[in-house]
């Protein structure tokens, strides 16, 4: 089956420390590969995708690399603001499958103190 | 263009009740996904509309249900509320088509409460 598995949270990073999320996956075929971000009191938005092995998808300073040989599709961000503190949740679509039905983590909330 | 709107934003019914929410997709969008997203679970999956039919369906009971009309809003209702389905409920709209790379547009949810 299709099932996407990330790290615990909560984290809690300083401003400009390094971010890494780690997210890895289970899937018939290959899938494509999403990372959403959930601001609070809002709905999620897309931050980046990824549709093929060896893709790195990008937006707004953070990046993920799809690794087939790992089934991993990890977030990292060099330096993390206190504007990124939010959910952040791993998602993937398989191709199997016709239409929009997406498997996600459980989200990992990420805090940044000043 | 405006963005997915979802109604009610806030709801608290009792156990045996039941539930109409609320979804307008983003104008053009004919795919319409709802999820429940509780803080054990993460996002799970209910059902996806397209054109006014049930393209795909998640692992829910069959007290969880759905509907899209012509014009691409969906509603989706839960009859006999039990504590459980306390969650925050999610719409989200795409164009459709090309499902793989689809962009999914998320409301802000509905919170729904069941005492």
């Amino acid at each position: 089956g299709n099932s996407v598995t990330q790290m615990e949270g909560p984290v809690t990073l300083s401003e400009e420390a390094f971010l890494t999320i780690n997210c890895t996956y289970t899937a018939t075929g290959y899938p494509s590969l999403f990372w959403y971000v959930q601001y609070p009191g809002e709905g999620l938005q897309l931050l980046l995708k990824a549709t093929k092995a060896d893709d790195k998808g990008s937006n707004k300073g953070f990046e993920a690399t799809y690794r087939k040989e790992t089934t991993s599709f990890h977030l990292e961000k060099g330096s993390v603001q206190v504007s990124d503190s939010a959910v952040y949740f791993c998602a993937l679509h398989s191709p199997l499958n016709t239409g929009n039905q997406f498997y996600f983590g459980t989200g990992t909330s990420l805090t940044v103190i000043p | 263009k405006a963005g997915v709107t979802q109604t009610p934003r806030y709801l608290i019914k009792t156990r045996g009740q039941q539930v109409t929410l609320s979804c307008s997709p983003i104008s053009g969008h004919r795919s319409v996904s709802w999820y429940q997203q509780t803080p054990g679970q993460g996002l799970q999956f209910l059902f996806e509309y397209f054109s006014e039919t049930q393209r795909n369906k998640g692992n829910f009971p069959g007290r969880f249900s759905g509907r899209q009309f012509s014009n691409s809003r969906s509603e989706m209702n839960v009859s006999t509320l039990e504590l459980g389905d306390s969650a925050l409920y999610l719409c989200a709209s795409s164009p459709g088509q090309t499902t793989s790379t689809d962009t999914q547009y998320f409301g802000p949810g509905t919170r729904l409460t069941v005492l």
